[in-house]
């Protein structure tokens, strides 16, 4: 069963523009991380955050936590038509074997 | 390069064959898992390794699913009987041991007509 659910769930903009993407989430986490995938291909890790972090940078990508509201964001910055795939994000549970628990991904669409 | 390859890259097969995917990890890795995408969802869990030992199995993984990693090394995800609904993208991600993070190998998408 998936765990997170993304919104929105398709995003279209400008190359240029920003692109947020949310991501909610049940139960209780060690830590959530942000995939991306491009169209029938494997699944690219971008950035982890953990449950004590509130929020975390890498390069155009900002993520912030909030672990009060089971919720996450990731914004792109100045995005680019190669940023163009589908983004999930992923929980690792506070115990067990860290299997992780995708979202439904939202689709984002870069217009050059 | 995630440090995980996965063959084959495509599968195409009949309703009621066997089929058999591998994956391998570059370097030595304890903790492997193996999950299922199907179109247009996020993928789902399907079991986990931790060396040879396969310690978590999903309710998804049916009597027709069996996976093993003989060695603690590569491991292998067998389907007999396949059924049209076993189509879909299977994915293997190992766990780096200094962070929580997985990464994964780039699938075996299997057709079943």
């Amino acid at each position: 069963s998936q765990q997170g659910e993304e919104d929105p769930q398709a995003l279209s903009i400008q190359e240029g523009e920003n692109a947020t993407m949310n991501c909610s989430y049940k139960t209780s986490i060690n830590n959530l991380q942000w995939y991306r995938q491009n169209s029938g291909r494997g699944l690219v890790h971008l950035i982890l955050i953990r449950s004590n972090e509130r929020e975390k940078h890498s390069g155009r990508l900002r993520v912030t936590l909030d672990t009060s509201k089971k919720s996450s964001s990731l914004l792109i910055t100045a995005s680019r038509a190669a940023d163009t795939a589908s983004y999930f994000c992923a929980t690792g549970p506070s115990g067990g074997y860290q299997k992780v628990t995708f979202g439904t991904g939202t689709k984002l669409q870069v217009i050059p | 390069d995630t440090g995980v390859s996965q063959d084959p890259r495509h599968k195409i097969t009949k309703r009621g064959q066997n089929v058999t995917f591998r994956c391998d990890p570059i370097s030595e890795h304890n903790r492997l898992y193996w999950y299922r995408q199907t179109l247009g969802q996020g993928p789902e869990f399907l079991t986990y390794f931790q060396n040879e030992a396969q310690l978590e199995k999903s309710r998804l993984l049916s009597d027709r699913f069996s996976a093993e990693r003989p060695k603690g090394s590569f491991s292998t995800l067998e389907i007999q009987r396949t059924e049209q609904g076993d189509s879909a993208m299977y994915l293997c991600a190992i766990r780096a041991s200094s962070t929580d993070t997985q990464y994964f190998g780039p699938g075996t998408r299997l057709t079943v007509l």
